[in-house]
């Protein structure tokens, strides 16, 4: 099974700042990664799938990048609407794994 | 639109048995994968398995291989997470997501809203 570690586990930021969030997998996953963003309360919403390709419904401001085994999610600009909890997921093998999770908040 | 719809919460003892279901809409059932994932109370997603709407081929976590099945019904586009005996561990949120792998290589790109599963004594 492959083991995904997301760093780091909480991340503070001011409205307009940048946020890098980090994803590594145990093993090589190509570019079968995607980033999830879940707000309290919701279902998980599918962000970023092919490491860099973002999903219907969300803004520029949002892009992933990396391969193989080292992965990052990057919010240009964050906004208050972006607190949320990010979780990076592999699906290049089975079965399919989750990173814990990173916890973005606004300051 | 692309709709899945999750049964309502339940709640039962440790022993019983549950099947939970995922009604999807707006899309070709049989040519997208169904998966499932759980929440635990205040916890991160886990993956707990998927299932191919044509074929049934179906994959697992370990963690809860044998504890857990998946099933699907084609001919009402529904897919189904059973338990044939409810430990307290299994008491979470659990959803049910459209993995939209073989045409657009997208995986779990539409979500139910979850149904809160809660198991005590």
């Amino acid at each position: 099974e492959i083991v995904m570690t997301q760093s780091p586990a909480t991340l503070s930021v001011s409205p307009g700042e940048r946020a890098s969030l980090s994803c590594r997998a145990s093993q090589a996953v190509s570019t079968n990664l995607a980033w999830y963003q879940q707000k309290p309360g919701q279902a998980p919403r599918l962000l970023i799938y092919a490491a860099s390709a973002r999903a219907t419904g969300f803004p520029a401001t949002f892009s992933g990048s990396g391969s193989e085994t080292e992965f990052t999610l990057t919010i240009s600009s964050l906004q208050f609407e972006d607190s949320a909890v990010y979780y990076c997921q592999q699906y290049n093998h089975w079965p399919w794994t989750f990173g814990q999770g990173t916890k973005v908040e606004i300051k | 639109e692309v709709q899945l719809v999750q049964s309502g919460a339940e709640v039962k003892k440790p022993g019983e048995s549950l099947r939970i279901s995922c009604t999807t809409s707006g899309y070709s059932f049989h040519t997208h994968w169904i998966a499932w994932v759980r929440q635990r109370p205040g916890k991160g997603l886990e993956w707990i398995g998927i299932m191919y709407g044509s074929d049934s081929d179906t994959r697992y976590s370990p963690s809860v291989q044998g504890q857990v099945s998946i099933s699907v019904d084609k001919s009402i586009s529904t897919a189904y997470l059973h338990w044939g005996s409810l430990q307290a561990s299994d008491s979470g949120i659990y959803f049910c997501a459209r993995a939209d792998i073989v045409a657009a290589g997208k995986p779990m790109d539409v979500w139910g809203k979850g149904t809160t599963v809660t198991v005590s004594s």
